[in-house]
């Protein structure tokens, strides 16, 4: 199994609303990564989990909470968000090798439109 | 401060010619590049990479070559097809860091 597939594929969401954006892996990586994309710009990374800790949190507003509850899952959870917070949010997984080099593997992403 | 740029946004190219896609890096710690494919409204798909201690890297049709001194890397695609248009992303990392950084990506055009 070499996919990383994302739940849900589009989202609309209120700015009260909470809704949570799933991610999931069987590649047996151990780094898991939540990006955002918006139109004809370049993914920006949010958040990396390394060995389902949290390595890396690039100032995200805590209105983006992440959760990685084992190994294959990762988890968006998203509060109060604001029309400017709509894009494309993309998971990624990688194998974490004693190198460091590593491919991210990217899931197809999910829509998220905040009204 | 952009580290990774690619300053072409977009680029056409006849089907069976060589497509070129270039990318230059600021950061001198980068070891280790990417290219990524994306088609819309999908993830980006990883293509091919390099480390810093090869000058070239090949995968069928596409080729990537470094050129450390001038913090430098191509894309080469030969011949190309219509399935190759695309937004392709250049990205860098180092071993210091989980961390990928891209460029802003080039749109590939492939005229028939």
């Amino acid at each position: 199994d070499t996919e990383v597939t994302q739940t849900p594929k589009h989202l609309v969401m209120g700015m009260t609303n909470k809704k949570s954006l799933k991610c999931e892996q069987h590649m047996g990586h151990r780094a898991m990564y939540w990006y955002k994309q918006k139109a004809k710009k370049p993914p920006e990374l949010m958040f990396v989990y390394s060995y389902e800790k949290l390595s890396i949190n690039e100032s995200v507003p805590s209105r983006f909470s992440p959760e990685c509850p084992n190994s294959s899952l990762l988890n968006l959870h998203l509060h109060a968000l604001q029309p400017e917070d709509s894009a494309l949010y993309l998971c990624a997984s990688s194998q974490l090798t004693s190198g460091g080099y590593n491919e991210q593997f990217f899931g197809p992403g999910t829509r998220l439109t905040v009204l | 401060d952009q580290q990774v740029k690619q300053n072409s946004p977009s680029l056409s190219v006849q089907e069976g010619r060589i497509s070129i896609l270039n990318c230059d890096y600021t950061n001198s710690m980068f070891d280790y590049f990417l290219w990524y494919k994306k088609y819309p409204a999908e993830g980006p798909t990883f293509l091919i990479s390099i480390s810093s201690i090869k000058d070239k890297n090949e995968d069928g049709r596409f080729t990537v070559f470094l050129n450390k001194s001038a913090k430098h890397l191509s894309l080469h695609i030969v011949p190309s097809q219509p399935g190759d248009s695309a937004v392709y992303f250049c990205a860098a990392s180092s071993n210091r860091d989980d961390k990928i950084i891209f460029g802003k990506g080039t749109r590939l055009h492939i005229l028939p």
